[in-house]
């Protein structure tokens, strides 16, 4: 079965553009978690989507946005880039809710903002 | 609010065993896990356990976890080289729908030879 897979895997911005990074969960899971990893912070929720519907938001400015489609596949968007956006952004999928199921991490895109 | 810390580094010589201690503030959690990341990758589950349980053993991994003081450790026994990496303690609630895991900043395992 193959795991969760996110693209780009690197990716090099400049302040102000926009990025949208995709991801793909294990087949049949229909939850979707994304996290911001950086040193300072460490892990920090973005959101999760579950069957088309964003179940859960976390503490970030409504740049950050997402959407899941039908398939499960995800995508997130951050507009107006700031240089404190450079993170590795990882995603994670579970067949049920994030928090009381196993959730499988991708290998995450790395995002440079110059 | 919902907070996880743990200790930032333990470096430990191969052979011995190590502990990773993880403290949590939700009483109301659910589930606890143990991820691991090895440089330049995602995370990968190495165990969990359910609030209900003190302890729980896989192969060389031992959880054992004290509510009352909201504690939480992961003992790797006969540690290796290869169990060099960035270890994180996480929490999940059964009682909020959707809610994500919240994660402590992790703690470096070093492991000399």
């Amino acid at each position: 079965k193959a795991g969760v897979t996110q693209t780009p895997r690197y990716l090099i911005k400049t302040r102000g553009q926009q990025v949208t990074l995709s991801c793909s969960p294990i087949s049949g899971h229909r939850s979707v978690s994304w996290y911001q990893q950086t040193p300072g912070q460490g892990l920090q929720f973005l959101f999760e989507y579950f069957s088309e519907t964003q179940r859960n938001k976390g503490n970030f400015p409504g740049r950050f946005s997402g959407r899941q489609f039908s398939n499960s596949r995800s995508e997130m968007n951050v507009s107006t880039l700031e240089l404190g956006d450079s993170a590795l952004y990882l995603c994670a999928s579970s067949l049920g809710l994030a928090g009381i199921n196993e959730q499988f991490f991708g290998p995450g895109t790395r995002l440079t903002v110059l | 609010g919902e907070d996880v810390e743990q200790s930032l580094f333990l470096s430990v010589r191969e052979g011995d065993s190590s502990v990773i201690n993880c403290t949590y503030t939700d009483s109301s959690s659910t589930y606890l896990y143990w991820y691991k990341q090895e440089p330049g990758a995602g995370l990968q589950l190495l165990t969990y356990i359910f609030s209900n349980m003190d302890m729980k053993q896989d192969q060389r991994l031992t959880v054992l976890l004290n509510k009352k003081d909201k504690h939480l450790s992961l003992r790797i026994a006969d540690t290796q080289t290869g169990d060099s990496a960035i270890y994180f303690c996480a929490e999940g609630n059964l009682n909020q729908a959707g809610t994500a895991l919240i994660f402590g900043k992790g703690t470096t395992l070093s492991v000399s030879s």
